[in-house]
């Protein structure tokens, strides 16, 4: 079964100090890695999609990276503007027939104080 | 471009009851995904539709049900409500073919409260 673990769970800084998020998975085969950001009663927005080990995407202020077992997000000089959940998840290949459901972690609530 | 609609936003419903949620996604994307997201268990995946068959199920009880429709459009229903359905419930959509792995795009959801 996939399985998507993120850390920390939350997140505290103040503007300007950069900082990582981690996304550890476990899959039979990555068909694909994705970066969601969430804010308070609304859906998940798309950010990235990361496809193989090596794989880098930034945009603004964030930059995601990707391993053969995680991936991070890496905010440099955040802003409050960027306090929301920040969800990863991973997409499995699968033999026989397709499979195209998303696996989520629990996401890291990051807040950027002023 | 228009988003991911989704309606109601907001349902109160009484255990027991049924209740169904639209879904209308992305102008020309045909896969339409279901999520159910609580606090303790985070984005768990209901289902998938694409062209009006359902490619794949999550581990939810047959209470939890789905179509699609010709548009794309598509509907979830769940009966006999009970307090674990309160939830919020997310819709999302994607250019997904056999194949081919897209980005999926979320609606903002339903918040579905069973008292």
């Amino acid at each position: 079964e996939d399985q998507v673990t993120q850390s920390p769970e939350a997140l505290r800084l103040q503007e300007g100090e950069s900082s990582s998020l981690n996304c550890s998975y476990t899959v039979s085969g990555l068909r694909g890695l994705f970066w969601y950001r969430q804010d308070p009663g609304k859906g998940p927005e798309f950010l990235f999609t990361l496809y193989s080990a090596g794989e880098e995407k930034e945009k603004e202020r964030l930059k995601a990276t990707l391993t053969k077992k995680e991936s991070f997000l890496h905010i440099t000089a955040p802003k409050p503007e960027d306090s929301a959940t920040y969800l990863c998840a991973v997409q499995a290949w699968r033999s026989g027939g397709s499979n195209y459901k998303l696996t989520f972690g629990k996401g890291t609530l990051l807040t950027v104080n002023p | 471009k228009a988003g991911v609609t989704q309606t109601p936003r907001y349902l109160i419903k009484t255990r027991g009851q049924q209740v169904t949620l639209s879904c209308s996604p992305i102008s020309g994307h045909r896969s339409v995904s279901w999520y159910q997201q609580t606090p303790g268990q985070g984005l768990q995946f209901l289902f998938e539709y694409f062209s009006e068959t359902q490619r794949n199920k999550g581990n939810f009880p047959g209470r939890f049900s789905g179509r699609q429709f010709s548009n794309s459009r598509s509907e979830m229903n769940v009966s006999t409500l009970e307090l674990g359905d309160s939830a919020l419930y997310l819709c999302a959509s994607s250019l997904t073919s056999s194949g081919s792995t897209y980005e999926q795009y979320f609606g903002p959801g339903t918040r579905l409260t069973v008292t």
